[in-house]
């Protein structure tokens, strides 16, 4: 079985601080995702990476940053985290073929 | 904007009976559609995934895909208290690129 991790299942942050989600996948997987969830949004796509220090931006980038230093392993940065980042983070991985992507547990962050 | 659309429910339905989720999206070049399940507090599941026009079916899940009416849906039989959650649709285009849809919520009653 796949099996994609998260370092935190809930997160409190105050405005400003600089914020790390670590997400690792067991697979030997090519791709990696960021997504946030929001009510009634939907999941929308942050960042993805196809490979060890590849990413691409997806729908919405702003305020966020990521890091893929090994295959398993891609993180997302929040540079200076804001009250609108609040919100459920779901990292997801991917391999090469037309599978789906497996989530992770997800991360229940909360910016006051 | 690539946009997929699903009615946000509640659908309510009783045990037992079929349960009908729908969802239509926007692009014409999308290549792949997916139906997850996602339990409150937890991350999406893999439901059923779907790529041609027709029907799949898995168990008591049967997919339906239309691409001329830009249309997929998820039937569930014999509809469980346990099939209680939100479904989500993803329709998948470029390869890394998913759009969600924002779900629609089954509630199954005994």
């Amino acid at each position: 079985d796949v099996k994609v991790t998260q370092s935190s299942r809930y997160l409190v942050k105050r405005t400003g601080e600089k914020v790390f989600l670590e997400c690792v996948q067991d697979m030997d997987h090519e791709n990696m995702f960021w997504y946030r969830q929001d009510p009634g949004l939907g999941l929308r796509l942050i960042y993805f990476s196809y490979d060890v220090k590849m990413k691409e931006k997806g729908d919405i980038p702003e305020g966020y940053s990521v890091s893929r230093e090994k295959k398993e392993r891609f993180s997302l940065i929040l540079e200076s985290a804001s009250t609108n980042q609040t919100s459920m983070y779901l990292c997801a991985s991917r391999g090469l073929s037309r599978e789906t992507q497996y989530f992770g547990p997800g991360t229940r962050l909360l910016v006051l | 904007q690539k946009e997929v659309e699903q009615n946000s429910g509640p659908l309510s339905v009783p045990e037992g009976a079929i349960a009908s989720l729908n969802c239509t999206y926007s692009d014409r070049g999308s290549q792949s559609f997916f139906w997850y399940r996602q339990y409150s507090g937890k991350s999406p599941e893999l439901i059923m995934s779907i790529y041609s026009n027709g029907d799949k079916e898995d168990g008591r899940f049967t997919a339906q895909l239309n691409k001329a009416s830009q249309y997929v849906s998820l039937l569930i039989r014999d509809s469980q208290p346990s099939d209680s959650a939100t479904y989500l649709c993803a329709v998948n285009e470029d390869f890394n690129k998913f759009y969600f849809g924002s779900g629609t919520k089954l509630n199954v009653k005994p």
